[in-house]
């Protein structure tokens, strides 16, 4: 049973670009967390989907930041316009059930020049 | 403010020793979860315990919960240099869907 897969791992952006985050859930889990740490602190929460919904997008940036679960593939963290606080390692979880275990991908490492 | 604070935030100690590192939360619970990241890598998820549990054990590690105090306790015993690394502790909101992570300790164990 593989682990909760994220790509790229690592992502290099341009002030202004587009950042597109992947991440899948492990087999059976239906719940899916993207959480963003920034240098030297803990994980901050921003956004919980379920298949097709956002459940939670408390912690979500008003603006330029999207998340969504389609039907068949990955979840995607979209960041557009990216600028250099964006930089950050950005991970995606997933749980079979609310109150569970969450568990983590590896991570991606988002760097803005 | 965050939900879980940990304490020590830095703590070194000598390949054999016990460690301990102490988290506290807010608002009450219904688990506390500790997870462990070595440098540059993801997080992985070390143990739940439940607010009806007082203590848990998983190999060497042991961790107790005190609702009334509103704190948790991580022992790593006999720690060993592959223990380096940073340990959160995390609650879940009242939903469940969020998990509010505290700073961490850095623990390192020197051989």
């Amino acid at each position: 049973n593989a682990g909760v897969m994220q790509n790229p791992r690592h992502l290099v952006r341009r002030r202004g670009q587009e950042a597109r985050l992947r991440c899948s859930p492990m087999k059976g889990h239906s719940h899916v967390y993207w959480y963003r740490q920034l240098p030297e602190e803990g994980l901050k929460f921003m956004v919980y989907l379920q298949k097709e919904n956002i459940i939670d997008e408390s912690g979500m940036p008003k603006e330029r930041f999207s998340a969504e679960f389609p039907k068949e593939g990955p979840s995607i963290l979209r960041i557009q316009q990216v600028v250099r606080g964006d930089s950050a390692a950005y991970f995606c979880a997933s749980s079979p059930q609310t109150f569970y275990e969450q568990y983590f991908g590896p991570g991606t490492r988002l760097t803005v020049t | 403010s965050q939900q879980g604070e940990e304490d020590p935030q830095a703590l070194s100690i000598q390949e054999g020793e016990n460690a301990t590192m102490n988290c506290s939360y807010k608002t009450s619970i219904n688990n506390l979860q500790w997870y462990r990241q070595n440098s540059g890598r993801g997080l992985v998820h070390l143990i739940l315990i439940r607010s009806n549990e007082r203590e848990k054990h998983s190999g060497r590690l042991r961790v107790t919960l005190d609702t009334s105090k509103k704190s948790s306790s991580l022992l790593i015993t006999a720690s060993r240099a592959a223990d380096t690394a940073s340990y959160f502790c995390a609650t879940p909101n009242n939903a469940g869907n969020m998990l509010t992570f505290g700073g961490g300790t850095r623990l390192m164990v020197k051989p």
